[in-house]
């Protein structure tokens, strides 16, 4: 059974502080790593795709990078606000399988 | 353009009881997959349909089963229900781009087994 482990489960800072959050998985038959955000009562946004090793995204003050060798990618906020509170979760994705998610980091932020 | 709808957003069901819930993809998406979320559980996989074809399944008993149609839009049913099928049931719709598949999900269906 394939597994993606998301650390830390939870994650409390202040306003301004940067954070980062880790998604680890099996290396094999990798095809994509998806990162989404999902707020309460609401659906989960897409934040990045990411397929070739050593790839890096970055919208506005949130970033990835991605190691598929290893098996591990890494989202990054810069200078958190309160309404970066979220859930954070990833999903791998495997050639010919829908995403299998991770359990996910909750951020909250506090002002 | 519109987004991923689902309907309905809660539902009440009683034991032994079975549901039916429904998700209208986004236009031009052809696939459509499902996910169950029960508390302190990720989101796990139930099923995915393409071109009214179920193409992947995840492990869950033969009592959720789902169906596609021909304009995309998908059904799950959920048969003889139990309490622990109590969860969030989300769909996405899901579409190929430049090499990278891009999935939108919809908001979910709050379904209680009492």
């Amino acid at each position: 059974i394939l597994n993606v482990e998301q650390s830390p489960q939870s994650l409390h800072v202040q306003e301004g502080d940067s954070t980062n959050f880790t998604c680890s998985f099996p290396s094999s038959n990798f095809y994509a790593l998806h990162w989404y955000r999902w707020e309460t009562a609401k659906s989960p946004e897409a934040l990045f795709v990411m397929t070739l090793n050593g790839d890096e995204k970055k919208k506005g003050r949130i970033s990835a990078t991605l190691n598929t060798k290893e098996g591990y990618s890494y989202l990054y906020i810069k200078g958190s606000q309160p309404e970066d509170s979220a859930t954070y979760l990833c999903a791998l994705e495997q050639a010919g399988t829908a995403l299998i998610f991770g359990k996910g980091t909750t951020l909250s932020v506090s002002s | 353009k519109a987004g991923v709808t689902q309907t309905p957003r809660y539902l009440i069901k009683t034991r032994g009881q079975q549901v039916t819930l429904s998700c209208s993809p986004i236009s031009g998406h052809r696939s459509v997959s499902w996910y169950q979320q029960t508390p302190g559980q990720g989101l796990q996989f139930l099923f995915e349909y393409f071109s009214e074809t179920q193409r992947n399944k995840g492990n869950f008993p033969g009592r959720f089963s789902g169906r596609q149609f021909s304009n995309s839009r998908s059904e799950m049913n959920v048969s003889t229900l139990e309490l622990g099928d109590s969860a969030l049931y989300l769909c996405a719709s899901s579409l190929y781009t430049g090499g990278k598949r891009g999935y939108t999900f919809g908001s979910g269906t709050r379904l209680t087994v009492v």
